[in-house]
């Protein structure tokens, strides 16, 4: 079963409202996680390393005020695109290692955001 | 709106026969490797791993060979079914950083 779970699956919005999606490890705790976005067709594309307790680390060109992250607890990281806007649609997919150490990183349903 | 969407390279086999997906990675200090199969809207779901100190490695119907020389990596998946018709991406993870590095992608279609 999985491990990694994303809610929503998906969500259809309007332009200039925020949406939030969160990211919860099942049966492990993560300190750390990550969230992609990916285009129909192409690759994922890191945007982001949640840390719990701290702040988030964003990869170059991801705007962080656009795209806030909160990692709260232990199981729980959240995604909420502010003020979005239909350029901001896409799949989002947050992931997690359930062992760092042997490097098991599993990977969330996705979230497949559309902005009117 | 979203960027133009790129065509992943297009693997088609009929059912039954022998697949090979192929990833040339990018960074020789890289020093594990996965392999992910994506269903058109899920996540990526673990097929297989192998790490660098090691060629080969087998699991149920899927095989990853790992060339370090040329920095080539692929998957063989033995008598392809319908249901392995997905997106498979290669990823790589360098010692010292948390993240992986993903490969373009590469669409495989079985037909029956």
């Amino acid at each position: 079963g999985a491990v990694v779970s994303q809610h929503p699956s998906w969500v259809i919005c309007k332009s200039g409202t925020s949406v939030k999606i969160e990211c919860r490890s099942l049966d492990f705790q993560a300190t750390t996680m990550f969230w992609y976005r990916q285009f129909p067709k192409q690759s994922l594309m890191l945007m982001a390393t949640s840390n719990e307790g701290s702040k988030a680390t964003y990869e170059q060109g991801v705007e962080k005020d656009k795209f806030l992250i909160n990692h709260a607890s232990l199981t729980l990281s959240t995604l909420t695109v502010t003020s979005a806007h239909p350029e901001d649609s896409s799949f989002y997919i947050c992931s997690a290692f359930r062992n760092y150490a042997t490097g098991e990183l599993f990977f969330g349903e996705g979230s497949r955001l559309t902005v009117l | 709106g979203e960027s133009v969407g790129l065509h992943l390279p297009t693997l088609s086999v009929q059912e039954g026969d022998n697949s090979i997906i192929n990833c040339a990675y990018s960074n020789s200090a890289s020093d594990y490797f996965i392999w992910y199969k994506q269903e058109s809207g899920k996540g990526p779901q673990f097929i297989i791993d192998i790490r660098s100190n090691m060629d080969k490695r087998q699991g149920q119907r899927v095989t990853v060979l790992l060339n370090k020389t040329v920095k080539h990596l692929s998957l063989q998946i033995a008598a392809t079914q319908p249901g392995d018709s997905a997106v498979y991406f290669c990823a790589e993870k360098v010692p010292g950083y948390s993240t992986l590095t993903f490969g373009k992608g590469t669409m495989l279609l079985v037909s029956p």
